[in-house]
């Protein structure tokens, strides 16, 4: 079937550590993105890639970094320096209709 | 800037039910995309309906129904007969008129509970 897989579906991670969400799409869309949701607020973009080894800035980029190295694949490691990352993260894929993974939800201990 | 509000936390209604969901938009843009996309317990956003500005139609699918008001700066979602299957957090969001409309700018969102 078609669609957006992301793994894992729960993560814990202690301070200080870096971990990466994975996100990956067989619907060969060129536009891969990155959200976070928090209760009350909705969600917020990350990152964005509109093609391979392309990628730009979204509203909170601050301690997370991307790679596109495929079309198929866009993961997110959220590093030490994000100060509050206990979250939902959603991947989604598309352009004027987005197709959203089912999310990875990282817990800090 | 651009925001969207959604100034509905929480809906608790009972089945059959007629519910409407609110949406308030501000852009300085004269051309832009609306967005409905529904949230199921199971996580993943599900697209619902997009609407450009330059069309103010309503439009119906179903027992679902959109009415957009530029001149009030609204998108309203209305279900008409909710079931317990409408259960679900929804959102409202806005995009800009390019090529990327990837790029969301998200409500709140409301939780409609759908009592059986």
């Amino acid at each position: 079937d078609g669609g957006i897989t992301q793994s894992p579906k729960y993560l814990f991670r202690k301070e200080g550590q870096n971990v990466t969400l994975s996100c990956e799409q067989n619907l060969n869309h060129d536009a891969m993105y990155w959200y976070r949701q928090d209760p009350g607020q909705g969600l917020r973009l990350i990152y964005y890639s509109q093609i391979v080894n392309d990628f730009q800035k979204g509203d909170i980029a601050e301690g997370y970094s991307v790679s596109r190295e495929k079309k198929e694949s866009f993961p997110l490691t959220v590093t030490s320096a994000q100060k509050n990352p206990t979250a939902f993260y959603l991947c989604a894929s598309g352009g004027r209709e987005l197709f959203f993974g089912e999310g990875s939800r990282l817990t800090v201990l | 800037a651009q925001k969207v509000t959604q100034a509905q936390t929480e809906i608790s209604v009972v089945e059959k039910e007629d519910v409407t969901l609110d949406c308030v938009y501000e852009t300085r843009d004269t051309t832009y995309y609306l967005f409905w996309y529904k949230q199921p317990p199971s996580g993943e956003l599900v697209f619902l309906i997009r609407r450009n500005s330059f069309d103010e139609q309503n439009e119906i699918s179903g027992r679902y129904s959109w009415n957009f008001q530029k001149s009030t700066s609204s998108f309203n979602f209305t279900i008409t007969a909710s079931q317990v299957v409408d259960s679900a957090v929804y959102f409202c969001a806005l995009s800009a008129f390019s090529s990327n409309t990837g790029k969301l700018i998200f409500g709140q969102g409301t939780t409609l509970q759908v009592k059986p």
